[in-house]
This record gives C-alpha cells, sequence and structure tokens, in this order.
C-alpha cells in the first residue's frame, strides 16, 4: 500500500517553461513534506519542505504548494533550466511516527528539452 | 564539511552470500538511516541509528541488519542474499533524526547479486 504517490514515472518540459511535479498522499497523518532531487550515480540531494501548517513554500526557481483536504503537494520550477533534468522524488513523515523514517513516493523523471 | 561517504560504492555478490555496507555521516549528526532504491519501489527505509541505538525498522526481513559505532558510523549487513537484494543502498545522516528536517543521502552502495 503506497503512502506515496508520484503518478508519473516521467515528465518532459521544453526548457523556459515552467515544470509542475505532483505527488499524492493517503496517510492524513503525514504533517511534513519534502521534495528531493536525484541524479544518476549520486545520493539525493534536499529540495525544499513544507510544514501542514503552510499551504505555500518559495526558494528562488521552486516552489511547493500543498493542498491538505486533497492530500496533494506539487513543485513547481520556473524557469526549468537543463540542469533541472533529473528524478525528483517526495517524501512525507508524520508527526506521531517521526521515528519511522521518510516515506518516499517511487519519483519522477523530469526531462528538460533545449 | 564533507559529506556522508559510503562504501564500497560497487560490489557484487553472489546467491547466498552476506555483504556489509559502511557509512559514515556528516560530522557531528548523530542520526543514521538507511534506504533501499529499486527501480520499481523507489525509495523505501531500512532502520535508523540514533546515538547507536536502532530507533527504528522499515518492512524488511531479519536478514537486514545494522548498528552504528560510538563515533555515529553506521554499518548495514545482508545476510543470505537473494537476487531481490541487488539495489541501490542509500545511507543518509541528520543532526536531529527522522522526519525533523532534511537528510543528507551519500551517493550509495550499489548491489548486485548474481
Amino acid at each position: 500500500d503506497q503512502q506515496v504517490k508520484q503518478n508519473s514515472p516521467s515528465l518532459s518540459v521544453q526548457e523556459g517553461r515552467i515544470s509542475i511535479l505532483n505527488c499524492d498522499y493517503t496517510n492524513s497523518m503525514f504533517d511534513y513534506f519534502l521534495w528531493y532531487k536525484k541524479y544518476p550515480a549520486e545520493g539525493p540531494t534536499f529540495l525544499i519542505s513544507i510544514s501542514s501548517i503552510k499551504d505555500k513554500n518559495e526558494d528562488g526557481r521552486f516552489t511547493v504548494f500543498l493542498n491538505k483536504s486533497a492530500k496533494h503537494l506539487s513543485l513547481h520550477i520556473v524557469p526549468s533550466q537543463p540542469g533541472d533534468s533529473a528524478v525528483y522524488f517526495c517524501a512525507a513523515s508524520a508527526r506521531e511516527s517521526r521515528a519511522d523514517g521518510l516515506t518516499f513516493g517511487k519519483g519522477t523523471h523530469l526531462i528538460i528539452q533545449p | 564539511k564533507a559529506g556522508v561517504t559510503q562504501t564500497p560504492r560497487y560490489l557484487i555478490k553472489t546467491r547466498g552470500q552476506q555483504v556489509t555496507l559502511s557509512c559514515s555521516p556528516i560530522s557531528g549528526h548523530r542520526s543514521v538511516s538507511w534506504y533501499q532504491q529499486t527501480p520499481g519501489q523507489g525509495l523505501q527505509f531500512l532502520f535508523e541509528y540514533f546515538s547507536e541505538t536502532q530507533r527504528n525498522k522499515g518492512n524488511f526481513p531479519g536478514r537486514f541488519s545494522g548498528r552504528q559505532f560510538s563515533n555515529s558510523r553506521s554499518e548495514m549487513n545482508v545476510s543470505t542474499l537473494e537476487l531481490g537484494d541487488s539495489a541501490l543502498y542509500l545511507c543518509a545522516s541528520s543532526s536531529r533524526g527522522l522526519g525533523t528536517g532534511e537528510l543528507f543521502f551519500g551517493e550509495g552502495s550499489r548491489l548486485t547479486v548474481l
């Protein structure tokens, strides 16, 4: 039973346009969400996070939106650059079970076309 | 400061053998967690150690075990290897423990079981 779902295995976007990566979750206890970016042959690197007390968090070209009622979050990258081509993982955790580890989605492979 | 270091980077084993992977966290980080990444399942939590104690364990069989030393370095061991254990094993360190902030990942140890 996947608690964090990234339904698009891959996404292709033209350079300069907006990339929108989506993530859905089923566990209503999740209250902290993170996005990680992974290049081939490297470990994931932290990108941006959001707590459930917020519905938006922005960091430069990256913005994460959280819709708690829909149990949905999205990562917006504007403008998309070639270096953004990577696999993006959505992750979540619940206050009640901080020690259980982050629950990750299966990832979305973002490809930025020149 | 130096990042998370994992050794070995690549290794090949045969079914039935056992393997030990090592992880050196970022200096000062006391939490070390392990994840298994496979194409079909994404990133799955194995276990987390904090100050030499295993705080929690994911849904993996007892063949997967780990430990943490007083200098926060951690090892994970997989006994009686199966073909399905072929994966990228990622170690992550954190200053505060799981679910409380970002994890810093190593580059991973890619295990191939023949």
